[in-house]
Formats: C-alpha cells, structure tokens, sequence
C-alpha cells in the first residue's frame, strides 16, 4: 500500500534553514509528481509546491518563491523541500502528497503522509 | 491566480443532506477535487473529477460542477461525516495547485 513519511520537522529560530524529507512506498515513485502542503495552526490547507516525476518541473506558492526548493531522488524513492530564511508565518504542519496522474500534468492529490511540525520561533 | 471560495460553515441534521459549495470563474471549465480532514488527521481525497470516487469512498459523497460553483454532496449524513472539506483545483495559468478556504461541516 502506499505511504509517505515526512520527517525533520522541528523547532526553527528565524531566518535559518531546515530540510524536510519524504520517503515513499507503495507504488512507482519515479512516475508521478509528488506536492509539499502545509498547514498553519487552525488554519485550511495551503499549497506549497509541486515537483515532476523527472524532476524538470517545479512549481512554488508565491510565498515561498526563492526561500523554498522542491526536489527528488527516484533512486531513494524520496522527495525533499528545503526551507531557507524562515519566517514565523512558515509556522505549519507540512503534508507531502502523491499526484494522482502519472506523466507531467498536475491533477490531484490521491495520497497524503501525516505530516511533520515546522515552528518558527525565537 | 485562480480563487476558489468555500462557506466556512454548514451544519446538517443526522439523516439529512449537506451541499457544499465551491465558487470560482467558470469552475465549471476545469475538473474539481474534494478532500475530507478529520480532526488531528491528513486530508482524504474523497471525490476527483467533478464527480468520481476513489474506491472506499461511500456512494453517499458526490460531486457536481457547472458554471461557477462546483458542489459537494453528503446524502443520509452521519455523525463520521463532521470533517473540514476543502476544494481543489489546478489553475494552469499560474501553475498553482488552488485550495479553497475549507468548510467545517458540523452534525447537529
């Protein structure tokens, strides 16, 4: 069956750097695009970012543009999001998903980890 | 980019029927997602494509979408149904995946 693992959340000070990490199982992890969602306290979902299967696309919420990587390694069925210069307001639980389709096109989110705790905070 | 617009809240008596209602420019043009997030719990997709279940899903959930309101519908409504929902779609203008604000559907 399928599941995603997130880890490396934490407890951040502002304007440093954390790297969240998403191992995958289950299916074939090297054909389909795979999303980061986060989730402030009490708050709804917000989109962070999304990555090819091959890793040649990568697409990021405006918010984030610059601050944020997305990227992959299909030989470690694995997908990262580096997280510079953090801000209080990146305070969230992060989910990271499966899309739906295999190939190039962004459609849904069929399968979702449990998510980790980022907290930014002095 | 695209905006998507959900009510924050609907409440629906044991039995009966809740509608939720997504709104959008022409969101009748594209497909529309729906999850379900219990609490302390990650979102479930629960209906893709306007209108398709993936499997486990209960025929009791159901999707429309035409014009600019696409819509979630929970038939003969349960106590297990109180969730968040929250809309989806992709906006290929921005290439931004698009999340409506959520509702919270409350069991009377």
């Amino acid at each position: 069956q399928v599941q995603l693992v997130e880890s490396g959340g934490g407890v951040v000070q502002p304007g440093r750097s954390l790297r969240l990490s998403c191992a995958a199982s289950g299916f074939s992890f090297s054909v389909y695009g795979m999303h980061w969602v986060r989730q402030a306290p009490g708050k709804g979902l917000e989109w962070v970012a999304v990555i090819s299967y091959d890793g040649s696309n990568k697409y990021y919420v405006d918010s984030v543009k610059g601050r944020f990587t997305i990227s992959r390694d299909n030989s470690r069925t694995t997908v990262y999001l580096q997280m510079n210069s953090l801000r209080t307001e990146d305070t969230a639980v992060y989910y990271c998903a499966k899309d739906f389709n295999p190939g190039a096109t962004v459609t849904n989110l069929d399968y979702w980890g449990q998510g980790t705790l980022v907290t930014v905070s002095s | 980019s695209y905006v998507v617009t959900q009510p924050p809240s609907v409440s629906v008596a044991p039995g009966q029927t809740a509608r939720i209602t997504c709104g959008g420019y022409n969101i009748g043009g594209t497909s529309v997602h729906w999850y379900q997030q219990r609490p302390g719990q990650a979102p479930v997709l629960v209906v893709y494509d306007d209108s398709d279940r993936p499997s486990g899903i209960p025929e009791r959930l159901s999707g429309s979408n035409s014009g600019n309101t696409a819509t979630l519908t929970i038939s003969r409504v349960e106590a297990g149904d109180e969730a968040d929902y929250y809309c989806q779609v992709w906006d290929s203008r921005s290439d931004h995946v698009v999340f409506g604000g959520g509702t919270k559907l409350t069991v009377l």
